[in-house]
């Protein structure tokens, strides 16, 4: 069954301080893996997609890094504005363009 | 328009009663998703058209949860008799296709909070 994992489920952090977000995943083949940012009361807002083990895409703090079995998102030098949830999800090779979430990790960033 | 848009924001339902969720998607946008999500808990997908034909509805939990878009622009999920589990966020997303969504993925709404008493 494919399956997606989160770790932690909630990330306290002072502002300044670096850390990763941990997102593994079992799936029959990977099309693509996705990080979402979701702000509370909000959809789901996208800021990356990886498609191949060893790939890594930056977006200002944040890089996302993948291999065969897990991504992570590095948070560095957080600032009270990247507060929120991440969702990791993927699209599996065969499906519909469906996306499989994970649970998501709160992050609370704090001045 | 300049996002998906959701419609009503909240909905509050007595148990029993039939609810009805829109979603106007991005204009242009072919690919349009149903997801579900439970307080705490990451989306659950639902449904997925693409254009007026729904691919997939595997993820609808029972015959009581329906979705149609019969024009291939807005998308109506209606679920009937509705139970206290059925309480979730509804979200509809868009997208321009297959390959578009690997690059950007699906922009979200923001969702209708439905609460069932």
């Amino acid at each position: 069954e494919d399956q997606v994992t989160q770790s932690p489920e909630a990330l306290r952090l002072q502002e300044g301080e670096s850390s990763s977000l941990n997102c593994s995943y079992t799936v029959s083949g990977l099309r693509g893996l996705f990080w979402y940012r979701q702000d509370p009361g909000k959809g789901p807002e996208f800021l990356f997609t990886l498609y191949s083990a060893g790939e890594e895409k930056e977006k200002e703090r944040l890089k996302a890094t993948l291999t065969k079995k897990e991504s992570f998102l590095h948070i560095t030098a957080p600032k009270p504005e990247d507060s929120a949830t991440y969702l990791c999800a993927v699209q599996v090779s065969g499906a519909t363009n469906k996306l499989i979430f994970g649970t998501g990790t709160l992050l609370a960033v704090q001045p | 328009g300049a996002g998906v848009s959701q419609s009503p924001r909240y909905k509050v339902a007595k148990r029993g009663q039939d609810v009805a969720l829109r979603c106007d998607p991005i204009s242009g946008h072919v690919s349009l998703f149903w997801y579900q999500q439970a307080l705490g808990q990451g989306p659950e997908f639902l449904t997925y058209f693409q254009n007026e034909a729904q691919l997939d509805k595997s993820g609808l939990p029972s015959d009581r949860f329906f979705a149609e878009r019969p024009e291939g622009s807005v998308s109506t999920l209606k679920i009937q008799r509705t139970q206290q589990e059925d309480s979730a966020v509804y979200l509809c997303a868009s997208s321009l296709g297959g390959g578009e969504i690997r690059r950007r993925g699906y922009t979200f709404g923001s969702g209708t909070r439905l609460t069932v008493v």
